[in-house]
């Protein structure tokens, strides 16, 4: 079956920098690729997505990068503000099938 | 409000003793399923249902039970909690397969097995 495997468990950035968290898939079969942001308390929430067809996509301040070839994609997000301090996670699925999720990032935010 | 309900969000339990966690989804979603969520493992996923009465595991089911009587409602069943069953649970449910559509999780469930 499918693993994931994410990178790093924790990041800690200014307030202001970039963060990036890396994760790599192991089923070369699986073309869909989400980012979960889970906030103190609640539980995970889409934040951004992407298609296999797709090698990358933006909303706002949040991309995601995908290569297929290598398998793996990554998460970005500029200009950090202390609201994006969470915890991460990235998720990989066949359609018609689950999503196998990586292993998290906690991401914190210094002011 | 669109939304995934979990009850209870904490529960402190003894081994042995039987307890079921409720879930409810308000979107007349198709799919539902279970995750466990420990620390340095990730959200690992325990059964799924793709329809009423339609049930199947997922990765980690071993001492759990779910059943789908009616479209919006998906209770976990512990019928014996043991210590290692000790995590924080989550519901989720989608329109479709989570690959073909957006999950929407619940606030989770944080059970303490003693």
């Amino acid at each position: 079956g499918e693993n994931v495997e994410q990178h790093p468990s924790t990041l800690s950035v200014q307030e202001g920098d970039s963060a990036v968290i890396k994760c790599t898939y192991s089923d070369s079969a699986s073309n869909y690729f989400p980012w979960y942001k889970q906030e103190l308390g609640k539980g995970p929430q889409l934040i951004i997505d992407i298609r296999s067809n797709v090698g990358e996509k933006k909303d706002q301040r949040i991309a995601v990068t995908l290569n297929k070839t290598a398998k793996h994609f990554s998460l970005h997000i500029t200009e950090t503000q202390p609201e994006d301090s969470a915890v991460y996670f990235c998720a990989a699925s066949i359609i018609d099938e689950k999503l196998t999720f990586g292993t998290g990032t906690r991401l914190t935010i210094i002011p | 409000e669109a939304q995934v309900t979990q009850n209870p969000r904490y529960l402190i339990t003894v081994t042995g003793k039987k307890l079921t966690v409720t879930c409810s989804q308000n979107m007349n979603h198709e799919y539902m399923s279970w995750y466990r969520q420990d620390p340095g493992l990730g959200l690992r996923q325990i059964y799924y249902s793709m329809n009423v009465e339609v049930t199947d595991k997922g990765d980690v089911p071993e001492g759990y039970k779910v059943s789908r009587k009616e479209k919006r409602n998906f209770p976990l069943i512990l019928e014996s909690p043991s210590p290692n069953q000790t995590s924080l649970y989550f519901c989720a449910s989608s329109l479709s397969w989570p690959g073909v559509s957006e999950a929407f999780f619940g606030q989770g469930t944080r059970l303490t097995v003693v």
